[in-house]
């Protein structure tokens, strides 16, 4: 199965600020089949981005994702104070599916 | 409006069995792959389970490998997750997702509902 690294754990930042989040994977994951979700308390998550890079329905311009292979970023341009929650990534070209760790991003 | 609701979680002892229900409505269910995801308490994210939109392809977690069962009725617009041999690990929120196409695999899940918990004590 392919394993995802999330890094960092925890990302303190103030409004207005940059995010860059990371995704490693074991093995290469096939044809950037790669997705982030973010997921706020006692909500269910929501996709942000498939295919590595392109932005799910609704989806601010705020947020990009970036990678292929096994290094995968996702990218919050400018933090709004509704972009404070836990992001995963998923990759979904292999079974079993995976999902990462996840990576926290609190206000400072 | 797109919507999945899940149903059947609870409190359950080891060993034995329990059965999820995730009704849809919105879309076309028959279209679209299904996955169940589950989440323990203060944990992150896992895949459960995927099925394709004619159950003709499933896959599952190597943890739940051999003790649950999906399965879809597209008739009734519902998808399914028998629980057997249940351990204490299997306690989460128990979550229904849709498939962004007819594959379970190569597409991302564009839609969840809100969970059901499942709860494994004695």
């Amino acid at each position: 199965e392919i394993v995802l690294t999330q890094s960092p754990d925890t990302l303190s930042l103030s409004p207005g600020e940059r995010a860059t989040l990371s995704c490693r994977a074991s093995e290469s994951v096939s044809i950037s089949y790669l997705g982030w979700y973010q997921q706020k308390p006692g909500q269910a998550p929501r996709l942000l981005i498939y295919g590595a890079s392109s932005r799910a329905t609704g989806i601010p311009d705020r947020f990009s994702g970036s990678g292929s292979g096994t290094d995968f970023t996702l990218t919050i341009s400018r933090l709004e104070p509704e972009d404070f929650a836990v992001y995963y990534c998923q990759q979904y070209g292999s079974s079993p599916l995976t999902f990462g760790g996840g990576t926290k991003v609190e206000i400072k | 409006e797109v919507q999945l609701v899940e149903s059947g979680g609870g409190l359950v002892q080891p060993g034995r069995s329990l059965r999820l229900s995730c009704a849809a409505s919105g879309f076309t269910f028959d279209d679209y792959a299904m996955h169940w995801v589950r989440q323990a308490p203060g944990k992150g994210l896992e895949w459960v389970s995927g099925i394709n939109w004619n159950s003709g392809d499933i896959g599952y977690a190597d943890s739940v490998k051999g003790r649950f069962t999906i399965s879809r009725d597209n008739a009734k617009n519902s998808l399914y997750l028998q629980m057997n041999s249940l351990r204490a690990d299997d306690t989460a929120l128990y979550f229904c997702a849709k498939g962004a196409e007819d594959y379970f695999q190569y597409y991302a899940m564009d839609v969840w509902g809100q969970g059901t918990t499942v709860t494994v004590s004695s």
